[in-house]
């Protein structure tokens, strides 16, 4: 299995606060993206990141923000948490050596309920 | 505006027969398709791709077929087993990026 780590796996929180998921890697890949699965929708891209301090949208971007300082680290914010952000979230990481480079590793996922 | 599609949210076999799990797609900038396995409160795990220059690619019990002119490719288990049991996801990319489209999955239930 790639080595990436998600903290926290299970969170609570009320409407209006802000929340932040973490994403660690261990495999010195290049990208790195966060992904939301909801029932009937599947996984859905958020942000994603090339590099370190390089981010870009994804299909649902709104109502969070990503940060990534470090290769190995990559920040989900949610600014003021609503009741349509409660959801399963999942990292992902994939290298970039041709189309196997294509080819993203998940994480565990963290599961946000907002209250 | 659903770019790949899985139109059956359910499919049960029984353990040893085949498992056909069906995914479409409308975006012709696809080439590289992907199929990920996953388990309940566990990530997604890479199956198996293809690329479009190929029209089947297997690997053990999983074999994947690509219909470009249909834009269609299905994903076949032969033997099916009660450890396929979960829930599979159908992806797929386009070139010059990174990024995949997910369909919106298929529940797989193999009986004993």
């Amino acid at each position: 299995d790639a080595g990436i780590t998600q903290s926290p796996r299970h969170k609570v929180t009320e409407t209006g606060t802000p929340v932040t998921l973490r994403c660690h890697q261990t495999e010195n890949h290049r990208y790195m993206y966060w992904y939301r699965q909801d029932p009937g929708h599947g996984l859905r891209l958020i942000h994603y990141s090339y590099g370190v301090k390089d981010t870009d949208k994804g299909e649902v971007s709104d109502g969070y923000s990503v940060s990534r300082s470090k290769t190995e680290d990559f920040l989900l914010t949610l600014e003021s948490a609503t009741s349509s952000q409660t959801s399963v979230y999942f990292c992902a990481i994939s290298g970039t050596s041709g189309r196997q480079g294509d080819t993203q590793y998940f994480g565990p996922g963290t599961r946000l309920t907002v209250l | 505006d659903q770019q790949v599609k899985q139109n059956s949210p359910s499919l049960s076999v029984q353990e040893g027969r085949i498992s056909i799990l069906n995914c479409d797609y409308t975006n012709s900038m696809f080439d590289y398709f992907l199929w990920y396995k996953k388990y309940p409160a566990e990530g997604p795990t890479f199956l198996i791709s293809i690329s479009s220059i190929k029209d089947k690619n297997e690997d053990g019990r999983f074999t994947v077929f690509l219909n470009k002119s249909a834009k269609h490719l299905s994903l076949h288990i032969v033997p099916s087993q009660p450890g396929d049991s979960a829930v599979y996801f159908c992806a797929a990319s386009g070139r010059g990026g990174n990024k995949l489209t997910f369909g919106t999955g298929t529940q797989l239930k193999v009986e004993l």
